[in-house]
């Protein structure tokens, strides 16, 4: 069964650093999503894009946050500079675009900032 | 508007009892509910999804039963076992946008 591919699995950086992590989402998915869940929480929505564009980054921290997905393929997310509270498993997820159609997820990026 | 709000936060069960995990939305707008399941270390993955056009969808020992008058949805799990010890995770889909909003989780044991 396809997968969408995220790496690193694990990140540790120190706060004001900068970090990335990268999202291969399931072929022919053109929709695709950034989440972050924070311990014991669900997953927030960042940003969600519609092939190369983005559809909804209505709470994507942009003073700090960006995301590309420049060929409606893959797409990178980008911390700079990191922040102790931004310390979460940051999850990539694709769909079709149909309503009806459920998201799929990686196992996503845990990111711990010192 | 946008909140799905779930309960409860845990749940322990014992093997071969039924767990229910309660979930309750205000956004008319929603029009797809799909429940999720997440082991530690591993993204969400779909477990089962109901439309508001039907009242209780079965898959297996899986069952979703949905409330639109309410505007609320549970999630019954028949003769639990030590395998479905998890995570759980309501969410809500709006029409047009495909956004999802998730639930807060419900974390279930199930005791041997």
């Amino acid at each position: 069964e396809a997968e969408v591919a995220q790496s690193p699995r694990y990140k540790i950086t120190e706060k004001s650093q900068a970090v990335a992590f990268w999202c291969d989402p399931i072929s022919g998915h053109a929709t695709l999503y950034w989440y972050r869940q924070i311990l014991g929480q669900g997953p927030e929505l960042l940003v969600q894009f519609q092939d190369e564009s983005v559809v909804d980054d209505s709470q994507l921290p942009k003073d700090r946050f960006s995301a590309e997905r420049l060929k409606g393929v893959d797409s990178t997310l980008k911390i700079q500079p990191a922040e102790l509270g931004d310390s979460a498993m940051y999850l990539c997820a694709s769909s079709l675009e149909d309503s009806g159609s459920p998201l799929h997820f990686g196992n996503g990026t845990r990111l711990t900032v010192t | 508007q946008q909140q799905v709000k779930q309960s409860p936060q845990s749940l322990i069960v014992q093997k071969g009892g039924i767990s229910i995990i309660n979930c309750a939305y205000e956004n008319t707008a929603f029009d797809y509910f799909p429940w999720y399941q997440q082991f530690p270390g591993k993204g969400p993955a779909l477990l089962i999804a109901i439309r508001p056009d039907v009242s209780e969808k079965k898959e297996g020992r899986f069952t979703i039963s949905f409330n639109k008058s309410a505007k609320q949805f549970s999630l019954h799990i028949m003769d639990s076992q030590p395998g479905d010890s998890a995570t759980y995770f309501c969410a809500a889909r709006n029409t047009g946008g495909f956004k999802t909003i998730f639930g807060a989780g419900t974390r279930l044991f199930v005791k041997a």
